[in-house]
């Protein structure tokens, strides 16, 4: 299994609600991340998790909240959003952390999200 | 800092070669190239290392000119299902070793 599956593959919120997003991956990696990519834009780094462990944050505001509650599972909590943040959110999985520079990513389809 | 990846858009005929550009302004660990079809994930294609290294998969390989700071991907006899957009990641020296992905090259393949 070389898939990263994520769900849901849309989502429209309001800008008071809460909802997540889910990510998960069966190939053992130990590495997780989370990128936004905006309409004909390259995918930007948001967070990695490095053996369960957050490793890195771009800076990016409180409204996202990530989780990952074991190996195989990576969360991104959303809450209070902005129109602007509507983009397509990519979940990845690597065998190492990027720390590797050589290191291949596994992207998951995206969920396509819509703040209203 | 974001690589400058050129050109920003590539039409093709089915069995035409294409080259996409990417360079950096500081010295690199290694380099990276993924290309997405419309509403699909990003795929790995591969990745480069050692200057002046040149790597395949199928009829698209890929050069790294370590002095330069530069690569450069090559797509040969190209096929309709080369269509897509095509990014590259450079990690950087002397930063935090995170890939940063250039504004990527549109590839257009038509019969």
């Amino acid at each position: 299994d070389t898939e990263v599956t994520q769900t849901p593959k849309h989502l429209v919120m309001g800008m008071t609600n809460k909802k997540s997003l889910k990510c998960e991956q069966h190939m053992g990696h130990r590495a997780m991340y989370w990128y936004k990519q905006k309409a004909k834009k390259p995918p930007e780094l948001m967070f990695v998790y490095s053996y369960e462990k957050l490793s890195i944050n771009e800076s990016v505001p409180s409204r996202f909240s990530p989780e990952c509650p074991n190996s195989s599972l990576l969360n991104l909590h959303l809450h209070a959003l902005q129109p602007e943040d509507s983009a397509l959110y990519l979940c990845a999985s690597s065998q190492v952390p990027r720390g590797a520079i050589n290191e291949k990513l596994f992207f998951g389809s995206g969920t396509q999200l819509s703040v209203l | 800092q974001q690589p400058v990846q050129s050109p920003q858009a590539v039409i093709l005929r089915e069995g035409e070669d294409a080259v996409i550009n990417c360079s950096s302004s500081k010295a690199l660990y290694s380099v990276h190239w993924y290309r997405q079809k419309h509403g699909e994930a990003p795929v790995f294609l591969m990745i480069l290392l050692k200057g002046g290294e040149q790597k395949g998969h199928d009829k698209i390989s890929a050069s790294f000119n370590e002095k330069k700071q530069q690569s450069s991907l090559y797509l040969t006899a190209s096929q309709l299902s080369y269509s897509g957009t095509y990014f590259c990641g450079m990690i950087t020296q002397g930063g935090s070793e995170k890939l940063v992905f250039g504004k990527g090259t549109k590839l257009t393949v038509n019969p």
